[in-house]
């Protein structure tokens, strides 16, 4: 299994300023996944981030307020810019499983709650 | 709306089978999961069926799919305290574009257990 660890745990910030979140994997992994969590509501996926190419956006998500760098295979950054209290959820990265045979097995981090005031 | 659905809560007494429902609309769906989400905690892969099949058990863990009625569920037998948790329902859909798939996510069923 991997291990994955985030920080911040947790924030608050003040609405118009950003928060970079770190996500650090114990193993090499080719691709990371992005997720927002909002209260109540399911996980929905960011983007998802190789090593050595931009990040690739889901609808609704763009670059300019989600920017995303992959500097190595084991690091990833996720900024959340401009914040308004509707930036305010549970942000988890994941990898899939090395060597998984199942798509969709993936391994997440423990999240970064932020709260925007 | 969620292509994929769960109800939100569920109480259960220890000791009792708990039972865990979700619909989900794509009916190409090769893979469906169940993921465990604890208090602080990342979410966790709990248990999963392939399409081709009606019914997995893993221990305590029962899946059943109806895939005509396109609706997954989860029991969990002799439920403990230890399972109170959030249980999501997830489906992966294949991209029409060159990336990878993802995983599409109910809104996760809440499940307190009681002594």
């Amino acid at each position: 299994s991997a291990v994955i660890s985030q920080k911040p745990s947790r924030d608050i910030c003040q609405r118009g300023t950003s928060l970079t979140i770190q996500c650090q994997v114990d193993s090499q992994v080719t691709m990371m996944f992005w997720y927002r969590q909002q209260p109540g509501q399911s996980l929905t996926l960011i983007a998802t981030a190789n090593q050595g190419s931009e990040a690739t956006y889901e609808s609704g998500f763009v670059i300019d307020k989600f920017p995303i760098s992959r500097p190595n295979l084991t690091f990833s950054t996720l900024t959340v810019s401009n914040m308004s209290p509707e930036d305010s959820s549970i942000y988890l990265c994941s990898v899939p499983r090395t060597g998984a045979t199942l798509l969709g097995e993936q391994f997440f981090g423990p999240g970064t709650r932020l709260t925007v005031l | 709306g969620e292509d994929v659905e769960q109800s939100l809560f569920l109480s259960v007494r220890e000791g009792d089978s708990s039972v865990i429902n979700c619909t989900y609309t794509d009916s190409s769906s090769t893979y469906l999961y169940w993921y465990k989400q604890e208090p602080g905690a990342g979410l966790q892969l709990l248990t999963y069926i392939f399409s081709n099949m009606d019914m997995k058990q893993d221990q305590r863990l029962t899946v059943l799919l109806n895939k005509k009625d396109k609706h997954l569920s989860l029991r969990i037998a002799d439920t403990q305290t230890g399972d109170s948790a959030i249980y999501f329902c997830a489906e992966f859909k294949f991209m029409t574009t060159d990336s990878w798939g993802k995983l599409q996510f109910g809104a996760g069923t809440q499940v307190v257990v009681t002594p």
